[in-house]
């Protein structure tokens, strides 16, 4: 069974802070990775998706990815009011399956 | 800009009754997806299609069933409504790897 782990939080930062989200990933074989964003009673969206070990950066996001410990993350810099709300870390297998397994997310409040 | 579109944002339906969830997309891909997201237990997949009438069974099939004529349309019907099918109802499509949703449909189950 392959699985996703999240904290379900509630993980709570004051404005301008840097909030960390942690995720980690069983199937060793995974490839390609995915940050979505889901405000309360809408879908996901995508932040971010990452592919091979390292930062890749895109404005106040971060993603990180350590595929030797089966291990991603996002960092928010700056954090604001309006990035609370659940992030959901998604996980691609192998080629050949358009198939994603998610976390069930962590909830994220910032603190005015 | 992807564009997935779910026919109804809220549904009230009574148990018993056969429910239609149509998904619709603009951008002629193949691969489409049926999910319920239920507080506590994420997302889970339903059903899924790779082309005009392929289907799989995704995680949690029963009660469940797909139809898929058209490329463009990925319906998810409900045969036999129950309350425990109360949910959020999401469809996705696929682009370049990336799944993209549509806004979701609201369903209760009386």
């Amino acid at each position: 069974q392959k699985e996703v782990e999240q904290n379900s939080g509630p993980l709570s930062v004051p404005e301008g802070a840097i909030a960390s989200l942690n995720c980690t990933y069983s199937d060793r074989g995974s490839q390609s990775f995915f940050w979505y964003r889901q405000y309360s009673g809408k879908s996901p969206e995508l932040i971010m998706s990452i592919y091979s070990n390292g930062d890749k950066e895109d404005g106040r996001f971060t993603a990180q990815l350590n595929k030797a410990s089966q291990y991603v993350s996002l960092l928010i810099r700056d954090s604001q009011p309006s990035d609370s709300a659940t992030y959901l870390c998604a996980v691609k297998p192998g080629a050949g399956s358009y198939q994603l397994t998610f976390g069930k997310g962590t909830k994220l409040s910032v603190i005015p | 800009d992807v564009k997935v579109t779910q026919s109804s944002r809220y549904l009230v339906k009574r148990t018993g009754e056969k429910v239609f969830l149509e998904c619709v997309q603009d951008m002629d891909h193949e691969n489409m997806f049926w999910y319920r997201q239920d507080p506590g237990l994420g997302l889970r997949l339903i059903y899924f299609s790779y082309d005009v009438k392929m289907k799989e069974k995704g995680d949690i099939p029963e009660g469940y069933s797909v139809s898929r004529e058209k490329k463009e349309r990925f319906s998810l019907i409900l045969e036999s409504a129950s309350t425990n099918q109360t949910s959020m109802y999401l469809c996705a499509t696929v682009i370049e790897e990336v799944q993209y949703f549509g806004p979701g449909t609201r369903l209760l189950v009386l």
